[in-house]
């Protein structure tokens, strides 16, 4: 079966200072890959996705990048984190539209 | 026009009531519809998927009207465990990206 997973669970870092989340797919190849936030009380945003290896979309322009090194693994990186780079990142793979979304468990980042 | 809006709610219902939500979508081209469950702090966890000809899942009915370009979600019987935010979800229509609504909030009282 399919796993997907994602750390650290919590994170607390101060302003400026760098960012790298990771996410790996387990029990699938090729995943379509995304990186979610989701802001106190707000919605979904989608921040970039990937259809293969080395092929990165991004949908918001911000201080936030992200790669693909290999087939099932997504980093979400910054340079220099803002306070309002806050909230809850969220990693998701499918393998169709058709088949929606499954998450992972989500990073909540507090930036002080 | 959003892509997709739901009512945020709250909706506050006691239990074994009956409850429904709509959402709408402005991308006619949209083919693939879902409910999703977002519990407090928690990641979004698959619901069920909306077929064309309606669907149901125990006590959860899902209904597409494509002519109108809306979704509804019924829940019968509602349970406390049935808290949670729900999220109605509408691919893009191109690409491989579906569309989040902001979620509708369920609150489930004795």
């Amino acid at each position: 079966s399919q796993t997907i997973h994602q750390w650290p669970a919590t994170l607390v870092q101060p302003v400026g200072s760098p960012l790298s989340l990771e996410c790996t797919v387990e029990g699938t190849s090729n995943p379509n890959l995304y990186w979610y936030r989701q802001a106190a009380g707000r919605g979904l945003q989608l921040l970039f996705y990937s259809v293969g290896i080395g092929q990165i979309s991004s949908e918001v322009p911000q201080n936030l990048s992200a790669s693909r090194p290999q087939d099932r693994q997504f980093i979400l990186s910054s340079k220099k984190l803002l306070l309002s780079d806050s909230g809850f990142y969220l990693c998701a793979w499918s393998v169709s539209r058709v088949a929606g979304y499954t998450f992972g468990s989500g990073t909540r980042l507090t930036v002080v | 026009r959003k892509e997709v809006e739901q009512d945020p709610g709250p909706f506050n219902v006691p239990e074994g009531a009956t409850v429904a939500f709509n959402c709408t979508y402005s991308n006619s081209a949209s083919q693939s519809f879902f409910w999703y469950r977002q519990d407090c702090r928690k990641e979004p966890k698959l619901l069920m998927s909306v077929y064309s000809s309606g669907n149901e899942d125990g006590r959860f009915t899902a209904q597409l009207n494509r002519a109108s370009q809306y979704i509804s979600l019924l829940i019968r019987d509602s349970k406390l465990s049935d808290s949670a935010t729900y999220l109605c979800v509408v691919d893009t229509g191109t690409a491989s990206k579906l569309t989040f609504g902001t979620g509708t909030r369920l609150q489930v009282t004795l």
